[in-house]
């Protein structure tokens, strides 16, 4: 069975540039979570789905941040505008019952 | 509100010793517990969680950890470490009405002295 993907790896960006961040859960996993993991901290949680709707978004910066699953499988998280303070680790999860991480995507904005 | 608080940031021990990692949860009712590992420039993975029933839940590699609901806690604990053990270890709680959130504490990181 495949894990959860994330692509890319790794970016590195100026301030103000844009990034998208891409998961493909589990096969048939209908909640998907998005985490910032922040360097020598816990995940914590920006947004998750249940399918297709966003069940909460309330820690996700909406000025700037935005996250979509269209079809209640893939997901997008975008950064519209980065600052050096989203510097961090990415991590898509998804799960029924127990979460199920992804390697996570390491952004670096200088 | 529920939370999860690791107040050891960092734990040295020597191979072959004994380890507890500590860790403390609030959530009203009775929660989903988990403890997840993380070795450098990977995702989370699960060791161990504990749902109901037998308060002392076995995990991967040796791990095992106690449900203590009178004392909020969920330590997790090994025997004997070995080096490979060295990484940081976070412990979580979710939510077990409605949708699932889970909650994650800050994290301890283990090294093993060979």
């Amino acid at each position: 069975e495949a894990g959860v993907t994330q692509s890319p790896r790794y970016a590195v960006l100026q301030e103000g540039q844009a990034v998208s961040f891409w998961c493909d859960p589990i096969s048939g996993h209908d909640t998907l979570y998005w985490y910032q993991q922040p360097r020598d901290q816990g995940p914590q949680l920006l947004v998750y789905f249940r399918d297709e709707a966003v069940i909460d978004n309330s820690q996700l910066p909406s000025d700037r941040f935005s996250a979509v699953r269209p079809k209640g499988t893939n997901s997008t998280l975008k950064i519209q505008s980065a600052k050096q303070g989203d510097t961090a680790t990415y991590l898509c999860a998804s799960t029924p019952g127990t979460l199920y991480f992804g390697a996570g995507t390491r952004l670096s904005v200088l | 509100a529920q939370s999860v608080t690791q107040p050891d940031a960092r734990v040295t021990v020597s191979e072959g010793a004994s380890l507890q990692l500590r860790c403390k949860y609030s959530y009203s009712g009775t929660p989903y517990l988990f403890w997840y590992v993380q070795y450098p420039r990977q995702g989370l993975q699960l060791l161990l969680k504990y749902y109901s029933g037998d308060p002392v839940v076995q995990g991967v590699n040796g791990f095992e950890a106690e449900f203590i609901k009178s004392n909020s806690s969920f330590h997790l604990r090994k025997a004997s470490v070995h080096w490979s053990d060295s990484a940081v270890y976070f412990c979580a709680v979710m939510s077990n009405t409605g949708y699932q959130n889970f909650y994650f504490g800050k994290g301890t990181s283990l090294t093993v002295i060979p």
